[in-house]
């Protein structure tokens, strides 16, 4: 069963390009990736899923690797609106066992 | 469309009280997950229901926790005989299916005392 491990705070400034990584050494062959964005108050929000190499939407492009035991989320130009907690959620797809790892989130802060 | 919904938004109850949360997933969303969410904390996994079915209830935290799903639509939380630590803010998603986006609700915030 995978276990993700990701920084527990990062700082940044507008404009700058933020990746924040996240480490899962025991993903199954069919687990996807997916990362969140979490303000106060609020229940996450979803960002973008990938499986294996690169995965690009209009807010962030998500980065794996061909071993696929990490994943970093990349947000360019971050803006003050950004600051929030990052989640990384490895989800396994076989069968009916599913089961599902989420990180335990990454502040992330933005400053002017 | 209207998206997920849970009620009631805030619960404040009596230590050994029962209580329901109710969720009220997407229509046509087949997957619902409820997760517990304590204060600065990350999110708990409690239960999956793929339909009326919940094939994954390994997050549940003890035999107080349960919850069901009618008509592949909503669902309700129940805990029992609440403790304090059951203090937290809980957190239901639905989905079109496995690996798919989860859409999340507002939260129920719950605060035993």
């Amino acid at each position: 069963l995978a276990k993700t491990t990701q920084p527990i705070s990062m700082d940044s400034y507008e404009g700058q390009e933020v990746n924040i990584t996240c480490s899962h050494n025991n993903i199954a062959t069919n687990d996807y990736i997916t990362w969140y964005q979490q303000f106060p108050s609020q229940g996450p929000r979803f960002i973008i899923q990938g499986y294996k190499t690169k995965v690009t939407n209009e807010v962030a492009s998500l980065f794996i690797p061909a071993d696929r035991k990490s994943s970093t989320l990349s947000l360019p130009r971050v803006s003050l609106s950004d600051t929030a907690v990052y989640y990384c959620l490895v989800g396994n797809n076989a069968g009916n066992n599913r089961k599902l790892i989420w990180g335990l989130g990454t502040s992330l802060a933005v400053n002017p | 469309g209207a998206g997920v919904s849970q009620s009631p938004s805030n619960k404040v109850t009596e230590k050994g009280k029962d209580v329901e949360l109710r969720c009220d997933p997407i229509s046509g969303h087949t997957a619902l997950y409820w997760y517990r969410q304590r204060l600065g904390q990350g999110l708990e996994f409690l239960i999956y229901f793929q339909g009326n079915s919940a094939p994954d209830k390994s997050g549940l935290p003890s035999d107080r926790f349960s919850a069901e799903r009618t008509g592949e639509s909503v669902s309700t939380l129940t805990i029992q005989r609440t403790q304090q630590e059951d203090s937290a803010v809980y957190l239901c998603a639905s989905s079109l299916g496995r690996d798919r986006e989860q859409y999340f609700g507002p939260g129920t915030r719950l605060t035993v005392t």
